[in-house]
């Protein structure tokens, strides 16, 4: 009965490294989600897919991020070229087939990203 | 901006004491849902109510909706320390899901 699962939980990047975020939603779940958080503050949405799709990506900042979810395997977050200020926790989210973004989302455990 | 806004946005209390914590939004929403977050861990559903609800309880956790005043209201009854964490508000209307900034609740023991 696995829940959401992130890896890594924590990933230390330098300026210029591309850093790739994995997201395994609760299994049977075709709706992902992916937050930021910066030190103290609260969650900010990013992005919103669904198998193969991107439904909404208004939170993404329009540069060096991307994400997907491919048929088979896990959605990814990626960003490339890290800068400092990307240095946040990275949380997924996953909600079941039916109801979508109106249902309840189960999160992850988070990955932190420390870039130096 | 669609963020919604708690608060206080930290709250000392003694265990057994009740915690009240408040969340309002500015658009029309779906529904509203509280989330608990332990220190550096992930986020742990609470409670989802719906636009046309008013209060829902779950256990020792009391959540209010006023739509009228786009705001709700979490309450913890008898609080423990581990009761301790950061409560999130957030809502959906039905584009995307938007978080408040948080109350630190510490529970004292």
């Amino acid at each position: 009965n696995a829940g959401v699962m992130q890896n890594p939980r924590h990933l230390v990047r330098r300026r210029g490294q591309e850093a790739r975020l994995r997201c395994s939603p609760v299994k049977g779940h075709s709706h992902v989600y992916w937050y930021r958080q910066l030190p103290e503050e609260g969650l900010k949405f990013m992005v919103y897919l669904q198998k193969e799709n991107i439904i909404d990506e208004s939170g993404m900042p329009k540069e060096r991020f991307s994400a997907e979810f491919p048929k088979e395997g896990p959605s990814i977050l990626r960003i490339q070229q890290v800068v400092r200020g990307d240095s946040a926790a990275y949380f997924c989210a996953s909600s079941p087939k039916a109801g979508g973004i109106q249902e309840t989302q189960y999160f992850g455990p988070g990955t932190r990203l420390l870039v130096l | 901006s669609q963020q919604g806004e708690e608060d206080p946005q930290a709250l000392s209390i003694q265990e057994g004491e009740n915690a009240t914590m408040n969340c309002s939004y500015k658009t029309s929403i779906n529904n509203l849902q509280w989330y608990r977050q332990n220190s550096g861990r992930g986020l742990v559903h609470l409670i989802l109510i719906r636009s046309n609800e008013r209060e829902k309880h779950s256990g020792r956790l009391r959540v209010t909706l006023d739509t009228s005043k786009k705001s709700s209201s979490l309450l913890i009854t008898a609080s423990r320390a581990a009761d301790t964490a950061s409560y999130f508000c957030a809502f959906s209307n039905g584009q995307n899901f938007v978080f408040g900034p948080g109350t630190r609740l510490s529970v004292l023991p």
